[in-house]
């Protein structure tokens, strides 16, 4: 069990600058889920996938937001045109899916940066 | 919209010390109600799920129990270890995502040696 995985640790960018993250689930688990997390606050939900389909997504995803899962395998988030609040952690989580006892397994998050 | 508040923002004790974390909740359908564990820098460490009132979950040092409107984390003799923030997160009814949590603003511990 190596974890989730995201890549970059860190990115910073200026305003306007489009960034793309990646992740890298638990190789047996078909869902996948995209959180973001601003200091001293809890996570918050973005999208889910279930294998490479887009099942869910919050209102909090705006249009300048996309996200991918090719195959059912990693995942990418697109951020265009980044803006100053669009900083913080962006946390990636999978789980087994099966049945409703979702335990949910974070990676180590990529945190944003937008000057 | 499911609503979660937790309490203290931050608690200190020392080491030894016994407290309670706080959770309260509203929900529209509770799928599920659970504990997580982040340390700086790091995701969320899933701690303990919760399905009903009435049921309580143990392990090592911390005990989780819910009822119908807020959930507790006992600490019992804590250790500097079990120092992080511990987040509380609810699954309700609505959407089609069995992880769609909605998590409140989470408890940062810290016990001092």
């Amino acid at each position: 069990d190596t974890g989730v995985s995201q890549n970059p640790r860190h990115k910073i960018t200026k305003r306007g600058q489009n960034v793309t993250f990646r992740c890298d689930p638990i190789s047996e688990h078909n869902r996948l889920y995209w959180y973001r997390q601003t200091l001293g606050q809890g996570p918050e939900f973005l999208t889910y996938f279930q294998n490479e389909a887009q099942l869910e997504k919050s209102r909090l995803l705006s249009d300048r937001f996309s996200a991918e899962r090719p195959k059912g395998s990693f995942s990418t988030l697109e951020i265009q045109r980044t803006e100053q609040g669009d900083s913080a952690m962006y946390l990636c989580a999978s789980s087994p899916g099966t049945g409703g006892n979702e335990k949910l397994f974070f990676g180590s998050g990529t945190q944003l940066s937008v000057l | 919209e499911d609503q979660v508040t937790q309490s203290p923002e931050a608690l200190r004790l020392q080491e030894g010390e016994s407290s309670s974390l706080n959770c309260s909740y509203t929900v529209s359908g509770l799928r599920g109600l659970f504990w997580y564990r982040q340390d700086p820098g790091k995701g969320p460490e899933f701690l303990f799920t919760l399905y009903s009132a009435g049921e309580e979950k143990e392990k090592e040092r911390l005990k989780a129990t819910l009822t119908k409107k807020e959930s507790f984390l006992h600490i019992t003799a804590p250790k500097p270890e079990d120092s992080a923030t511990y987040l509380c997160a609810v699954l309700g009814a609505g959407g089609t995502s069995y992880g769609k949590l909605t998590f409140g603003q989470g408890t940062i511990l810290t016990v001092h040696p």
